[in-house]
């Protein structure tokens, strides 16, 4: 079966500080994956996409994929109370678009 | 540029009914794939279509079922409603397995 493992949260950090969430996927099929950001009681919002091996930064945010290791990451620089929410990662097949989600991790930015 | 569309965004029916919902794509994405939310499943892939062809389906009953029209909007439908059936339905939509963005979901309750 196709996982992919995210730590529950709640994580927790200060306003400003960076902010990291991880997530692990098994099937090495994989080739997109995503980030999204679920406010309670609202619909998934897309934050980063990514599909190669490195780097990708979106303003305060930056996705990471090591395709090896089977592990993607987020960052959020300087967060801010409106971060806190719920962090979806999501892997993709390279054939049609079937997201398999973790479990999600909720982030609290505290002021 | 409008988004993905759902409709209804609310609606309670009893056991036993059926229910169809209604997703309209971004304009130009021809691909359509359907989600279920629940607070214990999390987020899970119910089909995905491209082109009004079913590409891909998800491990859910038949009781579940949709379809896609030439204009690329699609419908599901959920007969014989179980309790178990009330959750967060999302449609999502992608141009060519780019990045996939999600509507504001149709929130079913089953009484």
């Amino acid at each position: 079966q196709k996982e992919v493992e995210q730590n529950s949260g709640p994580l927790s950090v200060p306003e400003g500080a960076i902010a990291s969430l991880n997530c692990t996927y098994s099937d090495r099929g994989s080739q997109s994956f995503f980030w999204y950001r679920q406010y309670s009681g609202k619909s998934p919002e897309l934050i980063m996409s990514i599909y190669s091996n490195g780097d990708k930064e979106d303003g305060r945010f930056t996705a990471q994929l090591n395709k090896a290791s089977q592990y993607v990451s987020l960052l959020i620089r300087d967060s801010q109370p409106s971060d806190s929410a719920t962090y979806l990662c999501a892997v993709s097949p390279e054939a049609g678009n079937m997201l398999t989600f973790g479990g999600g991790t909720r982030l609290m930015v505290k002021p | 540029k409008a988004g993905v569309t759902q409709t209804p965004r609310y609606l309670i029916k009893t056991r036993g009914q059926q229910v169809t919902l209604s997703c309209s794509p971004i304009s130009g994405h021809r691909s359509v794939s359907w989600y279920q939310q629940t607070p214990g499943q999390g987020l899970q892939f119910l089909f995905e279509y491209f082109s009004e062809t079913q590409r891909n389906k998800g491990n859910f009953p038949g009781r579940f079922s949709g379809r896609q029209f030439s204009n690329s909007r699609s419908e599901m439908n959920v007969s014989t409603l179980e309790l178990g059936d009330s959750a967060l339905y999302l449609c999502a939509s992608s141009f060519a397995g780019g990045s996939i963005y999600f509507g504001e979901g149709s929130w079913l309750t089953v009484v």
